[in-house]
């Protein structure tokens, strides 16, 4: 998980609240992702960055709204949350070096239960 | 539409070989990934298949076929310590969409 940092590890939100979360990476990459990931399923794709400034939605943005607005930053947000998004949330970021060779890096984990 | 179908779970006594089976089928493929999670961690890479074969990597190996759709992940010399779940995850674009997961686990 070297230079990929997550923050908060843990939180526990009642219903309607709000919160953010943070991914941080001082390793220059470009793309980044946000995932959740739910007991007994694979990571599914919130929404993603390619680049300072840009975002598009993943496989489950509904809920979710995220922002690049520093190369090394990726926000998640939840604006109002709900018991549904309980989850363990992942952020990775990658750097392609040519088409046959790259490095991917995933946070710690934030662990989010909504009461 | 995105498919990636791997086994839920699979059993393997220490010493042995398991062979952890992928297919998929998307929209786009530029490439395939392997990762490997312990239980309340995160995912840590394995392998990444871009052309068709076999690909080694110390006691794990990672094979390739895109005209079938398929891939696998090859654990020589099981230890206790591959008792985790892998991942297979193919690259989409500009993303990465993953599989469900396989628990392994490793019996003494």
């Amino acid at each position: 998980n070297a230079g990929v940092t997550q923050t908060p590890k843990f939180r526990v939100l009642k219903t309607g609240q709000s919160m953010t979360l943070l991914c941080a990476q001082d390793m220059n990459h470009e793309y980044m992702y946000w995932y959740r990931q739910d007991p007994g399923m694979g990571l599914r794709l919130i929404h993603y960055s390619v680049g300072e400034g840009t975002t598009a939605k993943g496989e489950v943005p509904d809920g979710y709204n995220v922002s690049r607005l520093k190369k090394q930053n990726f926000l998640l947000g939840l604006e109002s949350a709900a018991p549904s998004q309980t989850s363990v949330y992942f952020c990775a970021s990658i750097t392609f070096q040519g088409t046959l060779s790259y490095e991917q890096y995933f946070g710690p984990g934030t662990r989010l239960t909504v009461t | 539409g995105q498919n990636i179908d791997q086994p839920t779970e699979m059993t393997a006594t220490e010493g042995a070989i398991v062979q952890i089976n992928c297919t998929y089928q998307t929209s786009g493929f530029n490439g395939l990934f392997w990762y490997q999670q312990h239980a309340g961690e995160a995912p840590t890479f394995l392998s990444y298949n871009v052309l068709d074969g076999l690909e080694e990597k110390g006691r794990f190996s990672s094979f390739l076929s895109r005209s079938k759709g398929y891939s696998y992940l090859l654990l020589k010399e099981l230890q206790m310590k591959d008792s985790a779940s892998y991942l297979c995850a193919v690259r989409d674009s500009l993303k990465t969409i993953f599989g469900a997961g396989t628990r392994l686990f490793v019996k003494a």
